[in-house]
């Protein structure tokens, strides 16, 4: 049973446009998320962190929204740039617990110059 | 300069042969982790260590053995009776709480030939 999910395997979107990366939890235990962006061949690198206790996080051009009745979060990149394209990566976790994140299968990000 | 490494980059394997996947870091980290990526299934739990001498299984660790006697070292084998190892293996890190997520290597691409 997948309990963070990202239903998009793939999104292209024009340089300088917004990309808007969705995820989606059923256990409602979890309290904190984060993304995680990777390139090919290499390890996923730390982007950005949301708690529960809060709706949005920003920094830079990158944004978190959290909807937790709707087990909902989204990651906001704005302007997208080339770099950019990678595969993103939602965790989850219960921060009372051990940590131990759950990842979702990752949507791919194509910037289009 | 901190970090977690992980050697070699690539390995490749006979079949009915076990194989032995390095990974330290030098982050003071208490929790290390192993995790698993296959196309369209994401990162997936095999194993983690909170402490040394101590370490629990993930999601899919059978075929799989660890073992926690440094701090700084988490390495994972490969056993003979995992039935399909070839795949990327990344080697994470975080500090006990975990609230900060992981940091991770630079992965480990086998291949049973």
């Amino acid at each position: 049973d997948q309990q963070v999910k990202q239903n998009s395997p793939s999104l292209s979107v024009q340089e300088g446009r917004i990309s808007i990366l969705n995820c989606d939890y059923t256990n409602s235990m979890f309290d904190y998320f984060l993304w995680y962006k990777k390139y090919p061949a290499e390890g996923p690198t730390f982007l950005i962190s949301i708690s529960s206790i809060k709706d949005k996080n920003e920094d830079g051009r990158f944004t978190v929204f959290l909807n937790k009745s709707a087990k909902h979060l989204s990651l906001h990149i704005v302007p997208s740039q080339p770099g950019d394209s990678a595969v993103y990566f939602c965790a989850a976790s219960v921060s009372s617990g051990t940590y131990k994140y759950i990842f979702g299968t990752g949507t791919r990000l194509k910037v289009l110059a | 300069d901190g970090g977690i490494t992980q050697s070699p980059k690539y390995l490749f394997r006979k079949e009915g042969q076990n194989v032995t996947l390095s990974c330290e870091q030098n982050l003071n980290h208490d929790a290390m982790y192993w995790y698993r990526q296959d196309p369209g299934q994401g990162l997936r739990l095999i194993y983690y260590s909170q402490i040394v001498n101590d370490f629990q299984k993930g999601d899919i660790a059978e075929g799989y053995s660890v073992s926690r006697e440094k701090k700084e070292s988490f390495p994972l084998t490969v056993t003979s009776a995992q039935k399909n190892p070839t795949a990327f293996y990344l080697c994470a890190s975080s500090m006990s709480q975990g609230l900060y997520g992981y940091t991770f290597g630079s992965g480990t691409r086998l291949t049973v030939v």
